[in-house]
């Protein structure tokens, strides 16, 4: 089994419809990131967190928003999808033993999002 | 920002062939990995090497951080070596991982 499972792994919507897209790791880090792929680029952060009370935004937040519902779990949530939003999106994980910066990313399998 | 590039942007290669692919940043970094996207969309973690050389079978990487490059080798090229290389790095104490837009390889028999 993976240790970042992402669900769904595809998923083709309409413009308008809330989708979330949940992410969860049994590799026991305190850290987890959203990003975003679109095609023939490399990967934008959307969002991240340090522990469940702390949220922060990336580089292109808007039009999502995050849950930290343990430490384990990490839902990205577009509250009305729009086509510009299609793209693969990756959930990843890093360790925090209380030094900067931040070590190495783990990534999920990622999800494939369609917006229509 | 930092800028992250990669060259070549495209490479075909023969089945058994070596190659090398470069990693420049314009700025100093404390966290980079190289990453291989298979054609499935997968991200596997290739090395963590913010300084100095690791290996792993076919792979090799190298990163020089005075000097603000990275390479990563590969020897013998297999089919399964296809895909998009990544480079991405990380500066000061900021949780941005920065992307760099990868090096395509096909590998044919």
């Amino acid at each position: 089994d993976a240790d970042v499972t992402q669900t769904p792994r595809n998923r083709i919507t309409k413009t308008g419809k809330r989708i979330m897209l949940e992410c969860s790791q049994t590799k026991g880090h305190d850290r987890m990131y959203w990003y975003r792929q679109d095609p023939g680029l490399g990967l934008q952060l959307i969002y991240y967190s340090f522990d469940v009370k702390d949220i922060n935004k990336g580089e292109i937040s808007d039009g999502y928003s995050v849950s930290r519902q343990a430490q384990a779990k990490f839902s990205l949530s577009l509250e009305s999808a729009i086509p510009n939003q299609t793209a693969l999106y990756f959930c990843a994980t890093s360790e925090s033993d209380g030094r900067l910066p931040p070590g190495e990313l783990f990534f999920g399998e990622g999800s494939r999002l369609t917006v229509l | 920002g930092i800028q992250v590039e990669q060259s070549p942007p495209d490479l075909i290669l023969q089945e058994g062939a070596n190659s090398t692919l470069r990693c420049n940043f314009s700025d100093s970094v404390n966290n980079l990995q190289w990453f291989h996207q298979n054609p499935w969309g997968q991200l596997i973690n290739l090395f963590y090497i913010p300084s100095g050389t690791k290996q792993n079978g076919r792979l090799s990487a190298t990163t020089v951080a005075t000097e603000r490059y990275s390479l990563l080798y590969i020897s013998s090229s297999q089919t399964t070596d296809s895909g998009v290389y990544f480079c991405a790095v990380r500066t000061g104490g900021g949780n941005k991982l920065t992307f760099g837009t990868g090096t395509q390889l096909k590998v044919e028999l």
